[in-house]
């Protein structure tokens, strides 16, 4: 079945580590990618988005992406993590031709001081 | 400007009851979605609306959730009899354009006893 899939479930890094979230989906064709954050207790936030042009995407908070076409993935990446990071992060695609908003299931980030 | 408004923010009903929940999207935003989103897993959607017609209800159990937009704005969503398996943080969402931006609100967790 076609899908958006992140590997990394849960990851735990020391503050000022670097952070790279893994997101491939699996449609052919001309896709819209996004990034959303879910911080403790709020609601989700999106974080960038990518639709055409430049495939490194750059977002709020320092955070980037690149879409990388032949490999279908959209890997969101932050060089140095703050504690404030602490977050869940999903990755979503609108496939070609639909205008459905489908997540993954999502990456949960723990930052330690 | 105002975001997405959702309401209750937290519900507990017996299974076989019935509950609604309501979704009013930012103003002016003609697509509004409805996801399920159960603890541990990305947000599925369940159903999109475009002004005041159905876009997209292929994941929404039919035989015990409805949802209707009423004249284009606000949105319910309903479950009939609940089961325990709909337990879960029930999102809306809106967006100026199919395929755009989604602005989400803060959910309501739905517990089924």
């Amino acid at each position: 079945a076609q899908s958006v899939s992140q590997h990394n479930h849960h990851v735990i890094l020391s503050e000022a580590a670097s952070l790279e979230l893994g997101c491939n989906y699996s449609y052919g064709g001309t896709v819209n990618l996004f990034w959303y954050v879910q911080y403790p207790g709020q609601h989700l936030q999106l974080l960038l988005k990518y639709f055409s042009g430049d495939p490194l995407v750059k977002g709020i908070k320092g955070f980037e992406a690149e879409f990388i076409k032949s490999k279908f993935s959209f890997n969101l990446r932050k060089p140095s993590v703050q504690w404030s990071d602490t977050a869940e992060y999903f990755c979503a695609v609108i496939p070609p031709n639909t205008d459905k908003l489908i997540f993954g299931t999502g990456t949960r980030l723990q930052v330690f001081p | 400007e105002a975001g997405v408004a959702q309401s209750p923010r937290y519900k507990i009903i017996e299974k076989r009851q019935s509950v609604a929940f309501w979704c009013n999207p930012i103003s002016g935003h003609a697509t509004l979605y409805w996801y399920q989103q159960i603890l541990g897993q990305g947000p599925k959607l369940l159903i999109q609306f475009q002004n005041n017609g159905v876009v997209d209800d292929s994941q929404l159990p039919k035989d015990r959730f409805s949802a209707e937009r009423l004249k284009g704005v606000d949105s319910t969503l309903k479950i009939q009899p609940a089961k325990l398996e709909d337990s879960a943080v029930y999102l809306c969402a809106s967006s100026t354009t199919r395929g755009g931006e989604a602005f989400f609100g803060q959910g309501t967790r739905l517990t089924v006893v």
